[in-house]
């Protein structure tokens, strides 16, 4: 199986400044087919999961672009620009190359 | 608008089975895989399997293999997900996903 690790696990951030989470694999997330299968997620607290970024850098639809993804291979990162409150709760990085998808440990970012 | 409504939470004793639902609506069930994820308390996700809604192809995650069945009514858009021989330790919330749309959660408990 491949085995995300993120870092790190948790995060306090003042409203207004900047985060970054890192996630890598442990094997390549490069498909022949020229993508690349890592996403981002988010799960804010009592909710399901909610797609932030596909394919490396991909925003889903309705995700603010203070959230950015990047990276290539096994190292990526996702970045927010600048932390609201609303950013709170679990982020989770996650790989679809292969069977079984896997999960990243998640990254608790809170508010100062 | 792209949606996936699970069924209602269940309480059950060790060894018995339980099936979840998960009801499709606003695209077309059979183009998208429906992938299981579940979450025990206050711990991370962990995939359960996948299912081809159009062929009804499955792949299951090894440790649950023998215990697990994903099964769907394409007349209905419903995808199903039964757990069979519960343990303690299937006690959890139980998401059904597209990837990137993802269920309410099914809390599942295992209670004697």
């Amino acid at each position: 199986d491949i085995v995300m690790t993120q870092t790190p696990l948790s995060l306090s951030v003042t409203p207004g400044q900047p985060a970054s989470i890192s996630c890598k694999s442990s094997q390549s997330l490069l498909h022949s087919d020229g993508k690349t299968y890592v996403y981002w997620n988010l799960q804010k607290p009592g909710q399901s999961p909610q797609l932030l970024i596909y394919e490396v850098s991909n925003r889903f639809s309705g995700v603010p672009d203070r959230f950015s993804g990047s990276g290539s291979g096994t190292d990526f990162t996702l970045k927010i620009s600048r932390v609201e409150a609303e950013d709170v709760g679990v982020y989770y990085c996650m790989q679809s190359i292969q069977v079984p998808w896997t999960f990243g440990q998640g990254t608790k970012v809170e508010i100062k | 608008q792209v949606q996936l409504v699970q069924s209602g939470a269940e309480v059950k004793k060790p060894g018995a089975s339980v099936k979840v639902s998960c009801k499709a609506s606003g695209y077309t069930f059979t183009n998208y895989d429906i992938n299981w994820v579940r979450q025990a308390t206050g711990q991370g996700l962990e995939w359960m399997g996948w299912m081809n809604p159009n062929s009804g192809n499955t792949g299951y995650a090894q440790k649950l293999q023998g215990r697990v069945t994903m099964t769907r009514d394409t007349s209905i858009s419903t995808a199903y997900m039964e757990l069979s021989s519960l343990r303690f330790e299937d006690t959890a919330v139980y998401y059904c996903t597209r990837g990137d749309v993802w269920g309410q959660g099914t809390t599942i408990s295992v209670s004697s």
